[in-house]
């Protein structure tokens, strides 16, 4: 079982649109989760960063981190074309422990 | 944060050649990393680059195969050697932001296609 899971999708919905992206893991010593977007044969974007439990907002992008249940999500309202992208989760305890990366949600949001 | 920026951005390399990866970085960071990223996967850490000494390679990443530099606090070298096909991928540069629970920030990466 790998460390985290994220499923790769792709996940195609309409413009305007709630997503729902979502990573569990099995770590319980993760405490810093973070969210990156990766465009096409670019390099990985840092969306949103959350320490422990609870809900981040930015603009149209919420995070959620439910440490009990070892799950993690980030939402995008309104979603617009330019949202279309790889998505990676990805988590650490701290320390000098390095990041675990998720294996990316690939979205598309159809206009 | 920091800005990263690698040189190459893409190239077609040889089987059997080298090709060295530049990282610049517009401010002095200490923890610098090397990624690689193969087509239609997540990314794998290869090392992290020590300034001054020799750097920390992860299992299954040998200073043979990927020799780093790393003169100062703001640019490192990834030599990606005696490539074969299975090399093809994206090489991406990192740094870490110590405020923020080892955070990183990428760069634009080098995508090197081997043929």
């Amino acid at each position: 079982q790998k460390e985290v899971e994220q499923d790769p999708g792709p996940l195609s919905v309409p413009e305007g649109a709630i997503v729902s992206l979502n990573c569990t893991y099995s770590n319980s010593a993760f405490q810093y989760f973070m969210w990156y977007r990766q465009y096409s044969r670019k390099g990985p974007e840092l969306l949103m960063y959350t320490y422990s439990s609870g809900n981040k907002e930015d603009g149209r992008f919420t995070a959620q981190v439910d440490k009990s249940s070892k799950y993690i999500s980030l939402f995008i309202r309104d979603s617009q074309p330019s949202d279309s992208a790889t998505y990676l989760c990805a988590m650490s305890a701290g320390g000098n422990e390095k990041l675990t990366f998720g294996t990316g949600t690939r979205l598309t949001i159809i206009p | 944060s920091a800005v990263i920026s690698q040189k190459p951005s893409r190239d077609i390399c040889q089987r059997g050649t080298s090709l060295t990866i530049q990282c610049q970085v517009d401010s002095q960071v200490t923890m610098m990393f090397w990624y690689r990223q193969q087509p239609g996967q997540s990314l794998t850490l290869i090392a992290t680059a020590n300034q001054g000494s020799e750097a920390t390679y992860e299992s299954g990443f040998v200073i043979d195969k990927f020799p780093i530099s790393r003169p100062n606090l703001t640019f490192s070298t990834l030599t990606v050697s005696n490539m074969s096909p299975e090399d093809s991928s994206i090489y991406l540069c990192s740094v870490e932001d110590g405020l923020a629970g080892n955070t990183i920030y990428f760069g634009e990466g080098s995508w090197l296609t081997v043929v």
